[in-house]
């Protein structure tokens, strides 16, 4: 079922500023991933976090985990317009299936 | 890379029509998912199959079946199809024993039901 929330639902930014979003989840995890999709497109995995993580790192891409608080967060540093998409999360609780969150909109304007 | 194929990316049925929605991947994978994807709704899962000729129902399987019959292969049924089904249609794929669970996206059917 449909647990994880994105928050905010949209953001607009600036080329080159930070963009935060945020994630909730109901359940214990093995580890949460965040997606980006472009319009119109399919999903593409972007980073993992182990659920024994409290930080990770991948280029201008830093994700947190707060198990206490069943939730992430995924920071882009210096945006870019190519960096407009949607970004999910997905909680991976050990069986074959992950829960998508609803997403959040950027929208990064040159 | 891993390479998940959907066979249209966009489709326009008639209201009682029998659709079927191809999915295709080269990496070997036990799992495969269909999802659809409605604005704000996110992915919701419609079934999965760990294996072939094996399903499982996801949060919305009504209206819709799926077959498995090679394991590179997963289809996506709408017997009779209905407005309301028109959506984004994704489909996934991942490996069953590999911790991390890491799902591969196809680039969607758009389906429009007239």
């Amino acid at each position: 079922s449909q647990q994880g929330e994105e928050d905010p639902q949209a953001l607009s930014i600036q080329e080159g500023e930070n963009a935060t979003m945020n994630c909730s989840y109901k359940t214990s995890i093995n580890n949460l991933q965040w997606y980006r999709q472009n319009s119109g497109r399919g999903l593409v995995h972007l980073i993992l976090i182990r659920s024994n993580e409290r930080e990770k790192h991948s280029g201008r891409l830093r994700v947190t985990l707060d198990t206490s608080k069943k939730s992430s967060s995924l920071l882009i540093t210096a945006s870019r317009a190519a960096d407009t998409a949607s970004y999910f999360c997905a909680s991976n609780s050990g069986y074959s299936t992950l829960t998508f969150g609803k997403g959040t909109m950027l929208l990064v304007s040159p | 890379d891993v390479k998940v194929t959907q066979s249209s990316r966009y489709l326009v049925k008639r209201t009682g029509e029998k659709v079927f929605l191809e999915c295709v991947q080269d990496m070997d994978h036990e799992n495969m998912f269909w999802y659809r994807q409605d604005p704000g709704l996110g992915l919701r899962l419609i079934y999965f199959s760990y294996d072939v000729k094996m399903k499982e129902k996801g949060d919305i399987p009504e209206g819709y079946s799926v077959s498995r019959e090679k394991k590179e292969r997963f289809s996506l049924i709408l017997e009779s199809a209905s407005t309301n089904q028109t959506s984004m249609y994704l489909c996934a794929s991942s490996h069953l024993r590999q911790a991390k669970n890491i799902q591969y996206f196809g680039a969607g059917t758009r389906l429009s039901v007239l």
